[in-house]
């Protein structure tokens, strides 16, 4: 099984302000690195996939890097909407998907 | 539009068997390009992804989870299923399901998740 680890667990920035979230896989996943966006009582969103590449309708201010294993998901200038949990998921290995435990973004 | 709306028991007694039920809409089951997943979250806790399902029936399992596990698909419905068996508080949860394409891809769409609470 990879094993991924997000980091911080938890996050305070203030609206505007730039917020950069970590995803470290316990063994090589190559670029093969989504992340996802989930609000309280509401369907994750894909916002990253191939480590960088936006999903359809994702602003620019959400970017993504990485390769290997270690990524970030960076956020240029934090709007009200984008405080969310965010989640890494590797599908390198897809017979065996898995995730990050999660960073809470909160408003500061 | 693509949605999946899940549906489950709610609660359930340790050993019984949980069972939820994915629907889905704007986007045919039987698509030769798509798996359907079910991933959980326990309380505070990171997700777990269960296993996966092709609509002509070849499911992928966690190991962890494959000897109670059973994913199944019901085309006509248009919809697919998650059975876990034996359940115990560690089974506590949201269920959610998921779309991804076949190969190395990550899930696309997903469902908004059901809350399952294992209490005697």
């Amino acid at each position: 099984e990879i094993i991924m680890t997000q980091s911080p667990g938890s996050l305070s920035v203030s609206p505007g302000e730039r917020a950069t979230l970590s995803c470290r896989a316990s063994q090589s996943v190559s670029r093969n690195l989504a992340w996802h966006q989930q609000k309280p009582g509401r369907a994750p969103r894909l916002l990253i996939y191939g480590a960088s590449t936006r999903a359809t309708g994702v602003p620019a201010r959400f970017s993504g890097s990485g390769a290997g294993t270690e990524f970030n998901l960076t956020i240029s200038s934090l709007q009200s909407e984008d405080f969310a949990i965010y989640y890494c998921q590797q599908y390198s290995d897809w017979t065996w998907y898995s995730f990050g435990q999660g960073t809470k973004l909160e408003i500061k | 539009q693509v949605q999946l709306q899940e549906s489950g028991p709610g609660l359930l007694k340790p050993s019984e068997t949980l069972s939820v039920t994915c629907s889905v809409s704007g986007d045919s089951i039987s698509s030769s390009s798509h798996y359907w997943a079910w991933i959980r979250q326990p309380p505070g806790k990171g997700m777990e992804w269960i296993g996966s399902i092709y609509y002509s029936g070849v499911t992928y399992y966690n190991p962890s989870l494959r000897s109670r596990a059973t994913i199944s698909v019901d085309t006509s419905k248009n919809q697919f299923s998650l059975n876990l068996s034996s359940v115990t508080a560690a089974d506590t949860a949201v269920y959610s399901c998921a779309r991804h394409v076949v190969g190395s891809n990550p899930c696309d769409m997903w469902g908004q998740g059901t809350r399952v609470t294992v209490s005697s």
